[in-house]
């Protein structure tokens, strides 16, 4: 078992829907990251969270620590949107990151 | 600021060379942070330097290595390359335990 899973793996949507990617770990945290690649690789950091919720532009980040998970949602999704979206963890036992394995979405016009 | 710089973007290497991938922090960033995205996986943590020393090192083999210079840039080097290296190696760079800055990574390729 990972420990950190994503779900769903791939998810396609139309252009203004609502989207909810879900991010679930096993491991105690110090903080988890929602990113974002492009294709070709790049990487943007969008939320680094420890509790509660963050919000920027059309984004939201949610955090629950007793039940370990995490949110990102979408709001008017557009295709620009499309990216694979990654949740990575901090554990409180060291400095690096554990990665989810990401989820592919797929903003249609 | 400039943000986290990697060289070269593309690198195309046969079994078994040798590659080296070079990265630049964040001016004031003191650790740098090596992770490997196989085509199809998700990315795995390879390597973490600060102040010039290795403090933890992913499940890779010895052939992975790297080190960090005082001017805190770093490369990954990577010996008797063989196929299943093929893959974005990505750098990130933080000031101790701040948020982790990516750089754009690069392919490289093993033919």
């Amino acid at each position: 078992k990972n420990e950190v899973e994503q779900s769903p793996q791939n998810l396609t949507a139309q252009e203004g829907e609502f989207i909810t990617i879900n991010c679930s770990y096993s491991v105690g945290i110090s903080a988890l990251h929602w990113l974002q690649q492009h294709p070709g690789g790049g990487i943007v950091s969008l939320f680094m969270l420890s509790s509660g919720k963050k919000k920027h532009g059309r984004l939201i980040a949610t955090i629950n620590i007793q039940e370990k998970h995490s949110s990102l949602h979408i709001t008017a999704s557009h295709p620009r949107d499309s990216a694979v979206y990654i949740c990575a963890v901090k554990e409180t036992s060291g400095s690096r990151l554990t990665f989810g394995e990401g989820t592919q979405l797929t903003v249609n016009p | 600021e400039a943000g986290v710089t990697q060289s070269p973007t593309h690198l195309i290497k046969t079994r078994g060379q040798q590659a080296t991938l070079r990265c630049s922090p964040i001016s004031g960033h003191t650790s740098v942070y090596w992770y490997q995205q196989a085509l199809g996986l998700g990315l795995q943590f390879l390597l973490w330097y600060d102040e010039g020393e290795e403090r933890n090192r992913g499940n890779f083999p010895p052939r992975f290595s790297g080190r960090q210079f005082p001017n805190y840039s770093s490369e990954l080097n990577v010996n008797a390359l063989e196929l299943e290296d093929s893959a974005l190696y990505l750098c990130a760079s933080s000031f101790w335990l701040q948020p982790q800055h990516f750089g754009d990574g690069t392919r490289l390729s093993i033919l």
